[in-house]
């Protein structure tokens, strides 16, 4: 069964710190997507990358970097220098593929917190 | 372009009432979502639709009904309401485009049931 683990429930860290949110995943497809949404106060959804199973290359965007490693089957967010408005909760989860109506399995979520 | 707007923002509801959320996208889209989100439980699909008159369960479909009658909307119904369906519904539209296949969500409806 597909599964996705956020086991950091609660981050915080001061402004200009570095900070990774984890993710780990488990499925048996070979051909699957991962995703990085971002959830601010206001609670609306963002995206933030979509990352198909045979692109391994890390992204990076400005602050934000991504390393997605299939031997660990993990898919972890970097936040550098993270800014008070980085404060939300950010979901990662995974996409069976479209043959299957693209649903998406999302982890618990991790609440990062930014102080001044 | 308003992407996907969800009906109503936020509704009070007393046990056993029914109502019905509309989602409306203007992208195009062929898939369409109804998640629901619970404090510490991330988002879980209740049903979906991969096309204009189809619709399929998700992970918690008990409780609720989905109609798919035109392509730009989904409607989530809810014949008698529980406390238990206390939540926040977001709808999700996707293009099925190689490439494209990114989920964007509305704003969300925040549904009390009392």
């Amino acid at each position: 069964a597909q599964k996705v683990t956020q086991a950091q429930t609660e981050i915080s860290v001061v402004e200009k710190e570095d900070v990774t949110l984890d993710c780990v995943y488990e499925t048996r497809d070979t051909t699957y997507y991962l995703f990085w949404y971002k959830q601010p106060p206001s609670g609306e959804l963002v995206f933030l990358i979509r990352r198909n199973s045979f692109d391994e290359q890390n992204e990076i965007s400005g602050r934000y970097s991504w390393n997605f490693q299939k031997s660990t089957s993990s898919f972890n967010f970097t936040i550098t220098a993270s800014q008070v408005v980085d404060s939300a909760v950010y979901f990662c989860a995974l996409s069976e593929g479209y043959n299957q109506g693209g649903k998406l399995i999302f982890g618990q979520g991790t609440e990062l917190s930014v102080k001044p | 372009n308003a992407g996907v707007t969800q009906t109503p923002k936020f509704r009070v509801l007393k046990t056993g009432q029914s109502m019905t959320l509309l989602c409306a996208q203007d992208m195009n889209h062929e898939y369409m979502y109804w998640y629901r989100q619970d404090p510490g439980m991330g988002l879980r699909l209740i049903h979906y639709s991969v096309g204009e008159g189809t619709t399929a369960k998700g992970e918690v479909p008990d409780g609720y009904n989905v109609s798919r009658l035109k392509k730009q909307n989904f409607l989530l119904g809810l014949e008698s309401a529980a406390p238990s369906q206390t939540s926040v519904y977001f709808c999700a539209s996707s293009s099925q485009l190689a490439g494209k296949e990114t989920q964007y969500f509305g704003p969300g409806t925040r549904l009390l049931v009392l």
